[in-house]
């Protein structure tokens, strides 16, 4: 099974800062990689596919990046309704498994 | 819009039985395969069962294989996921999703607001 990491698990930044969070992947996933956000109470929202495609809709601060086993997730100036869990999901195994990381919590100072 | 509405969740006894159901809205279901996930009370996102469009094929991880079932009737736009031999780790929100393809990338894309399993005595 392909197992994925996250880092950091908590992440607390300032408004306008530049945040990045790395998805590692135990396998090669080529670029079978989406990033969802999550809030509380709330259903995932996707954000990104294919590693680095960004969602129509999805305000353009964000981007991601990568592939093979290391992927990124950017938020060029973080804003206060980023605050969110952020979740990375492999889909190279379709179509079955399509494992999440354990996600990353972004918290506003 | 594109809209997906799960219900059926409830509180359940341990080895009890449950139906959920989503109702797809905004596009061609048909179209479309769909999955289930859950996420437990403070955890994380599990993927737990896919169904492609026409029923042709499904499969499940192996923590509910044997004791869940995914079918979809395309006529009234609803998928389904059979729930039988609960345990009291099964509990969590249970979110239908839709797959998207493109070439040979998947996304799901949107999700359910969820329905909650509960299985407790």
């Amino acid at each position: 099974d392909i197992q994925l990491t996250q880092s950091p698990s908590l992440l607390s930044a300032s408004v306008g800062d530049r945040v990045t969070i790395t998805c590692r992947a135990s396998q090669g996933l080529n670029t079978f990689l989406a990033w969802y956000q999550q809030k509380p109470g709330q259903a995932p929202k996707l954000l990104v596919y294919a590693a680095s495609s960004l969602l129509s809709g999805v305000p353009s601060r964000f981007s991601g990046s990568g592939s093979g086993t290391e992927f990124t997730l950017t938020i060029s100036s973080l804003q206060p309704e980023d605050s969110a869990t952020y979740y990375c999901q492999q889909l190279s195994t379709y179509p079955r498994g399509f494992t999440f990381g354990p996600g990353t919590k972004v918290h506003i100072k | 819009q594109v809209q997906l509405v799960e219900s059926g969740g409830g509180l359940v006894k341990p080895g009890g039985s449950l139906r959920l159901s989503c109702v797809a809205s905004g596009f061609t279901f048909s179209d479309y395969s769909m999955s289930w996930f859950r996420q437990a009370p403070g955890k994380g996102l599990e993927w737990i069962s896919y169904i492609t469009n026409r029923d042709s094929y499904t499969d499940f991880a192996d923590s509910v294989t044997g004791r869940f079932s995914i079918s979809r009737d395309n006529a009234k736009n609803s998928l389904f996921l059979q729930m039988n031999g609960l345990r009291v780790d099964d509990t969590a929100v249970y979110y239908c999703a839709r797959m998207i393809t493109s070439t040979s990338y998947h996304w799901f894309d949107p999700w359910g607001p969820g329905t909650l399993v509960t299985v407790s005595s």
